[in-house]
Formats: C-alpha cells, sequence, structure tokens
C-alpha cells in the first residue's frame, strides 16, 4: 500500500538551528513529491515540489529538499530557521503517471522555534 | 486571483445531525480534491471530481457521505447522518490540469465537530 512516514512529529529549536524533517514514501513507480506547510492559523501552502529532474529543489522561504530514489526518501532541509518557521510541516506524495492526483500524506511535524 | 474558499469554517453538530460543507474552487480549475484530517492522524484523501463527474471516490469512507459537483463549479460534501468519528478538518484542493505537473492549492478547511 501506498504509504508516506515522516520521522519526526515534534521538533523544537532554537532560532538559527539548523532543521531537517525526515520523509519516507512507499510507491509503486513514478512519483511527485511535495512539502506543504500550514502555519497557526492559515491553511496548507505549498512549500516545494519535486517533479523531475535536479534531485535538489529550492522552495520558498529558504527551504530545500532532496529526493533520493534509492531511498525512497524527500527529506526537508533550512540551514538556518527563523522564529516565523513555526509551524506544521507535511509531507506528500502522488502517481506521477495517470489522471488521478490524490496525494497521500505523512502524519505532519509540528516545528517550534523559540526566539 | 481568489483562492479556494470553504464555508463554513467551523461546524458544530450533534450526532445523527446532517452537515453540509461547501467548497468553492479556483475559477477555471477542473480538479476539485476533498480530504480530511482526524484528530492525531494523517490527512487522507476522500475523492475528486473532474468537473462534474467523480474520478476517484475510493476515500469516501461509508455511504453517509455524499459529494457533488453541480455543473463543475463549487462542491459540497454532505455528512448525513453524522457521527463521532466523523469529526476533522475537512480541506477541500483544486487544481487546473490532469498532466503530471499539477499542483493542488488547498483552502482554509472546515473544521466538523460532532457531540
Amino acid at each position: 500500500a501506498q504509504s508516506v512516514s515522516q520521522h519526526n512529529h515534534h521538533v523544537i529549536l532554537s532560532e538559527a538551528a539548523s532543521l531537517e524533517l525526515g520523509c519516507n514514501y512507499s510507491y509503486g513507480g513514478t512519483v511527485n513529491l511535495f512539502w506543504y506547510v500550514q502555519y497557526p492559523g492559515q491553511h496548507l501552502q505549498l512549500l516545494l515540489k519535486y517533479f523531475s529532474g535536479d534531485p535538489l529543489v529550492k522552495g520558498i522561504k529558504g527551504f530545500e529538499a532532496e529526493f533520493i530514489k534509492s531511498k525512497f526518501s524527500f527529506n526537508l532541509r533550512k540551514p538556518s530557521v527563523q522564529w516565523s518557521d513555526t509551524a506544521e510541516y507535511f509531507c506528500a506524495v502522488n502517481a506521477g503517471a495517470g489522471n488521478n492526483r490524490k496525494l497521500i500524506w505523512g502524519l505532519g511535524t509540528s516545528l517550534a522555534v523559540n526566539p | 486571483e481568489a483562492g479556494v474558499t470553504q464555508f463554513p469554517s467551523h461546524s458544530v453538530i450533534e450526532k445523527g445531525q446532517t452537515v453540509t460543507l461547501r467548497c468553492d474552487p479556483i475559477s477555471g480549475h477542473d480538479n476539485l480534491y476533498w480530504y480530511r484530517r482526524v484528530m492525531g492522524k494523517e490527512i487522507k484523501f476522500l475523492l475528486h471530481f473532474v468537473k462534474e463527474s467523480k474520478q476517484d471516490e475510493s476515500g469516501m469512507p461509508n455511504n453517509r457521505f455524499l459529494a457533488e459537483r453541480t455543473g463543475g463549479t463549487y462542491s459540497t460534501l454532505k455528512v448525513q447522518p453524522a457521527e463521532l468519528e466523523d469529526s476533522g478538518v475537512y480541506f477541500c484542493a483544486s487544481s487546473q490540469y490532469q498532466g503530471r505537473y499539477d499542483e493542488q492549492f488547498f483552502g482554509p478547511g472546515t473544521r466538523l465537530t460532532v457531540l
């Protein structure tokens, strides 16, 4: 069955610390990969996405993620977090072929950044 | 350009009552998705419309849930009768294409509480 696993459910960091959130997926076929973020009181918004090409993708607000096909991973990174990065982060995957693009989600990671 | 909107933002009902959630996608988006997040669990796909047709309703929990998208514009999701386990946040998303590089845009969600 298709699934997405996020390794860290709650992360607490101080400002300027580096961030890496793990994401592994189980999916038999070509995939598209996504990280979404939900800031407090706001709706889900796309942080970055991988469809094809360069496995290192850059997103908004200084975030990046690396697709490692052999490890079925798509980890999210940021070299130096800010208080404003406090949010919930979701890894998601969908099929890279066919007409249905339903997203399969990880459990989410709640990130708290202390000033 | 207006984003995806959902109404209501919150709904509190008693077990056995009926509730109807509404989603207005971004204008021109043919694809409309419904997702649900139950507390403590991952976001889960419910169903996918392409225009007014149901492309995939494999995620609908049971026949108490009825989704419609008349005319291929807004969509409604009715729960009748509501049960305690239906509580959660219901997200709607829309996207423009069915091709591989499709990106889903999310609404703010409707928080449903069944007492």
